[in-house]
């Protein structure tokens, strides 16, 4: 199984907004409804952001959702902060109770 | 709070064998789905093991395939720990080994709460 597709880097400004997407198939993204979205920052362990494709855990900004259409699913963060600088990373279920991840999208606040 | 502590890693040769493991605190451990995730040096997260919570005294597994029949995740629910017995290591297994926590009602699928990490090094 390959890793989900995603924008080696994306960019954008404060106050901004910006989407990363992530591109499976129909074994994965195309399939589910198990879509989330990691957010690492340099050194640090993952964090949720985003699970079941558009829902957010408790203590997660209301700037970032998510999205799915097709095989594609995609991360959106509004008002861009400084903060926000991180890598991502979206995550399907995939057949036979595996997980993939997308190798992942480098965030820089300009 | 809710904790997790990876250990035991480390240096070892190429075909060694390496046993992680995760100590939990601060939450029922024997309640949630627990994970291994990897991270190669510069790359990107790979997923590798999952185990449900514990129900009738067993847990259900799965592996990805590139760790599937050298790599085995267990628990044990008396000790909150979880653990990951690595055998016939490559220089490609080099990386930051990560457990985490299923979030809770949704098994296999989401994880909200990610251990530091342990390193393991795969090299003669």
């Amino acid at each position: 199984q390959s890793a989900l597709t995603q924008p080696a880097s994306v960019s954008g400004s404060p106050g901004q907004s910006i989407t990363i997407s992530c591109t499976g198939t129909s074994s994965d993204v195309g399939n589910y409804n198990f879509v989330s979205w990691y957010q690492q920052h340099p050194g640090k362990a993952p964090k949720l952001m985003i699970y079941e494709g558009n829902k957010r855990p408790s203590g997660v900004s209301s700037r970032f959702s998510g999205s799915k259409s097709g095989s594609t699913a995609s991360l959106t963060i509004s008002g861009l902060q400084a903060e926000d600088e991180a890598d991502y990373y979206c995550c399907s279920y995939a057949t036979s109770s595996t997980l993939l991840f997308g190798g992942g999208t480098k965030l820089t606040v300009l | 709070e809710v904790q997790l502590v990876e250990s035991g890693g480390g240096l070892v040769q190429p075909g060694g064998s390496l046993r992680l493991s995760c100590a939990a605190s601060g939450f029922t451990f024997s309640s949630y789905s627990m994970t291994w995730v990897r991270q190669a040096p510069g790359k990107g997260l790979e997923w590798l093991s999952y185990i449900s919570y514990t129900t009738s005294g067993s847990s259900s597994v799965h592996y990805a395939d590139s760790v599937r029949g050298r790599f085995t995740i267990s628990r044990d629910n008396a000790k909150n720990s979880l653990y990951l017995q690595m055998n016939s290591l490559r220089a490609e297994d080099t990386a930051v080994y990560y457990c985490a926590r299923g979030l809770l009602g949704y098994g296999l699928y989401y994880f909200d709460s990610w251990g530091q990490g342990t390193l393991v090094t795969v090299s003669s």
